[in-house]
């Protein structure tokens, strides 16, 4: 069965600074990658995903994310953090087919960011 | 972007009731709706998929007669949890997605369940 793993349960940030979310992932075939980003009282907001191709994918908001095969690995990153970047970031794995796909999520990393 | 609505976004009933939550894709049709839980500082745990028109499909583990979904029309979706019990205390979110292949899951708000 598949399994995301997020290391970091909680990264505090300084506003400015640059930014590293790290996600692991197990899954026997090609998986399909997302990160989403929950603020208090929305809804998960998908920031990208990947499915096939270049393995640098870039999303909303500045954020990017590079899929590496060979750690199992799809980290995401941004060069300067925002103050309304502040939320929880949970990354997913997709199953199931393209377009049918069913997630599995990470138990999130919160990030909190400061002057 | 789709946007998708849950109501009510909290809840607060007695132990042995039955609470109704409905999700609704406000600007597109959702030929598929899921239902997750989520636990305090967890992740979110996929309870069932929902196809419109045809049974739900409930992942290992989740009662289906405790949580009864409908998905009756392509805009909504009904999750009930029947004579709940105050360890059905959770976060309900739903996500829709439309037909077309590759299409993202939309994400509700979701809805706080209490049972006193």
């Amino acid at each position: 069965a598949q399994s995301v793993t997020q290391p970091d349960i909680h990264i505090t940030v300084s506003e400015g600074a640059s930014l590293e979310l790290r996600c692991n992932y197990s899954y026997g075939a090609t998986p399909y990658l997302f990160w989403y980003v929950q603020s208090p009282g929305q809804g998960l907001q998908l920031l990208l995903k990947y499915f096939s191709g270049d393995t640098l994918v870039q999303g909303i908001k500045g954020f990017e994310a590079e899929f590496k095969r060979s750690q199992s690995s799809f980290n995401l990153r941004k060069p300067s953090v925002h103050w309304s970047d502040a939320a929880e970031y949970f990354c997913a794995v997709g199953v199931g087919g393209f377009g049918n796909e069913k997630l599995t999520f990470g138990t999130g990393t919160r990030l909190t960011i400061i002057p | 972007g789709a946007v998708v609505s849950q109501h009510p976004s909290w809840v607060i009933c007695k132990s042995g009731t039955s609470v109704k939550i409905e999700c609704r894709s406000l600007d597109f049709q959702a030929t598929t709706m899921f239902w997750y839980r989520q636990f305090p500082k967890q992740s979110l745990m996929l309870m069932a998929t929902s196809n419109e028109g045809s049974k739900a499909t409930y992942e290992q583990g989740v009662e289906k007669d405790k949580f009864l979904i409908n998905h009756a029309s392509l805009t909504l979706s009904t999750l009930t949890v029947t004579s709940a019990h105050p360890e059905d205390s959770s976060f309900y979110i739903c996500s829709a997605r439309g037909g077309v292949a590759g299409e993202t899951q939309y994400f509700g708000p979701g809805t706080r369940l209490l049972v006193l």
